[in-house]
């Protein structure tokens, strides 16, 4: 069946760096992509989205980049901070604007090292 | 605004027990979503709703019913709880369907012994 998942399940990074979290879909008529944040306890928090007419999309230190050839999206974190540390899930829309929920991958648990 | 709200928080309950999780959201949002957690796993969809007095089936349906009464309120319920349902429940509203964002509630974590 079509889903969502993820290339790695955990990343470790240092404070500061630039971290780049990966994830690839397989339903190639999705046409919206989304990441949340979820920190421990926590319900999944929107970070940025972004729709399948455009392969860039920039929020405040976020960068979501899309690749509809491969099938691939990704998430650009800039400058991590202690704060970023969460697991972090795309997400997407299979029916093309219907009302059904969104489907996840199973996260990526970001750490920062200090 | 809370924005998404769900009760309770915390419950334990024993094989056969019913209960009903509540969830409400004060952003005039037409469509509410119930999702289940387990370890090391993404969302999965339960069911869903497109608007008061509608309800609809999502991924992994079995074992739980729902209501959409009030366009504020989705509760979901177990019957009959089952081990197999212990997992962390969240909620979540949208204002348009599918490809806009959800908004999601704090979660309840269920276990059933």
């Amino acid at each position: 069946g079509e889903s969502v998942g993820l290339h790695l399940p955990t990343l470790s990074v240092q404070e500061g760096d630039n971290s780049i979290i990966n994830c690839a879909y397989s339903n190639s008529a999705s046409d919206y992509f989304i990441w949340y944040k979820q920190e421990s306890g926590k319900g999944p928090q929107f970070i940025i989205d972004i729709r399948s007419n455009m392969d860039k999309r920039q929020g405040q230190r976020v960068t979501v980049l899309l690749n509809k050839t491969v099938k691939h999206l990704s998430l650009q974190i800039a400058a991590t901070q202690p704060g970023d540390s969460a697991v972090y899930f795309c997400a997407e829309s299979p029916s093309g604007g219907g009302a059904d929920g969104l489907t996840f991958g199973k996260g990526t648990h970001l750490i920062i090292q200090p | 605004n809370a924005g998404v709200t769900q009760t309770p928080k915390f419950r334990v309950l024993k094989t056969g027990q019913s209960m009903t999780l509540l969830c409400a959201q004060d952003m005039n949002h037409e469509y509410m979503y119930w999702y289940r957690q387990d370890p090391g796993m993404g969302l999965r969809l339960i069911h869903y709703s497109v608007g008061e007095g509608t309800t609809a089936k999502g991924e992994v349906p079995d074992g739980y019913n729902v209501s959409r009464l009030k366009k504020q309120n989705f509760l979901l319920g177990l019957e009959s709880a089952a081990p197999s349902q212990t997992s962390v429940y969240f909620c979540a509203s949208s204002h348009q369907p599918g490809n806009y964002e959800q908004y999601f509630g704090p979660g309840t974590r269920l276990t059933v012994t």
